[in-house]
C-alpha cells in the first residue's frame, strides 16, 4: 500500500483480556518498529524487526506484551491479561533496512482498558 | 542513554510570523534526526530528515537545521498559516542497539489567523 495501516483504529476491553493489534508496513521495507504514545510518557520505542534477524525487545514494558512478524511483512503486537496503564495510542513505523533511514508511521491503535 | 528536549512545550503565534522550534539531545552519536508534525487524534506526519552528516534540510516553508557537536536542532518555519497549528516532534535515531527513535515531548503549536 501507499502507507504504513494499522487496524483496528480503535479497540476498548476489559482489564485481563488479550488483545491483537496489526500493522501493514510500507512495502519493500525491511524494518519494522512499534513505539507507544501515552499521556504523561510521551512516545516510547516497544520492539524492532529488522529483516530475518531475531527481533530487539528491549522496550517491552513486561512479558505481557509480546510480537511477531510473519513473512517480513506483517507484524502483530501481543498484549496479554491488559492492565489499565496499557491504556496508549500504539504506533507502528517501518523503514528501508537501516536506522539511517526515515520512520514512517502509521495512524495507530487507540487501545482503552476499562 | 538519550533524552530529547524540546522548548517550548506550547507556542501560539499571529499568522504569518516566522517561527523557530527547539530541540536537544544528550547524545552526538546518532545517525540522524527527524521532525514530525502530528495532528490531534492522527498518527505522525515526517516532515524533514537530516543525517548526522548533514547541516540542514529545507522543504517548502520549514527549514530545519542540525548541530550534532552541540546537541541540537532548530525547525524555522516562514509565513506560518493556520493549517501549521499542530504538535510538532523531534526524534533522533541512536546508533547503539535498535536504531530506533528517541522522542521529544513536543511543542503545541496555534497560529492565530
Amino acid at each position: 500500500g501507499a502507507g504504513v495501516s494499522q487496524s483496528p483504529s480503535n479497540k476498548v476491553t476489559e482489564k485481563g483480556k488479550d488483545v491483537e493489534l496489526r500493522c501493514d508496513p510500507i512495502s519493500g521495507h525491511t524494518a519494522l518498529y512499534w513505539y507507544r504514545q501515552s499521556l504523561g510518557q510521551g512516545l516510547e520505542f516497544l520492539i524492532y524487526f529488522q529483516g530475518n534477524s531475531a527481533p530487539d525487545k528491549s522496550g517491552l514494558p513486561s512479558d505481557r506484551f509480546s510480537a511477531e512478524r510473519t513473512g517480513g511483512s506483517v507484524s502483530t503486537l501481543t498484549i496479554q491479561r491488559t492492565q489499565q496503564e496499557d491504556s496508549a495510542v500504539y504506533l507502528c513505523a517501518s523503514s528501508f533496512s537501516s536506522g539511517r533511514n526515515a520512520q514512517f508511521f502509521g495512524p495507530g491503535t487507540r487501545l482503552t482498558v476499562l | 542513554k538519550q533524552e530529547v528536549t524540546q522548548i517550548p512545550a506550547a507556542l501560539s503565534v499571529p499568522e504569518g510570523e516566522n517561527l523557530v522550534l527547539n530541540c536537544s539531545f544528550t547524545d552526538s552519536a546518532i545517525y540522524n534526526l527527524q521532525w514530525f508534525r502530528q495532528d490531534p487524534g492522527k498518527g505522525l506526519t515526517s516532515l524533514l530528515l537530516i543525517q548526522s552528516s548533514q547541516r540542514e534540510q529545507t522543504s517548502g516553508r520549514l527549514n530545519a537545521s542540525l548541530d550534532k557537536s552541540s546537541g541540537r536542532s532548530t525547525l524555522y518555519i516562514a509565513a506560518s498559516q493556520p493549517g501549521d497549528s499542530a504538535t510538532y516532534l523531534c526524534a533522533v535515531g541512536v546508533i547503539q542497539g535498535a536504531q530506533k527513535l528517541v522522542f521529544g515531548q513536543g511543542t503545541r503549536l496555534t497560529i492565530n489567523p
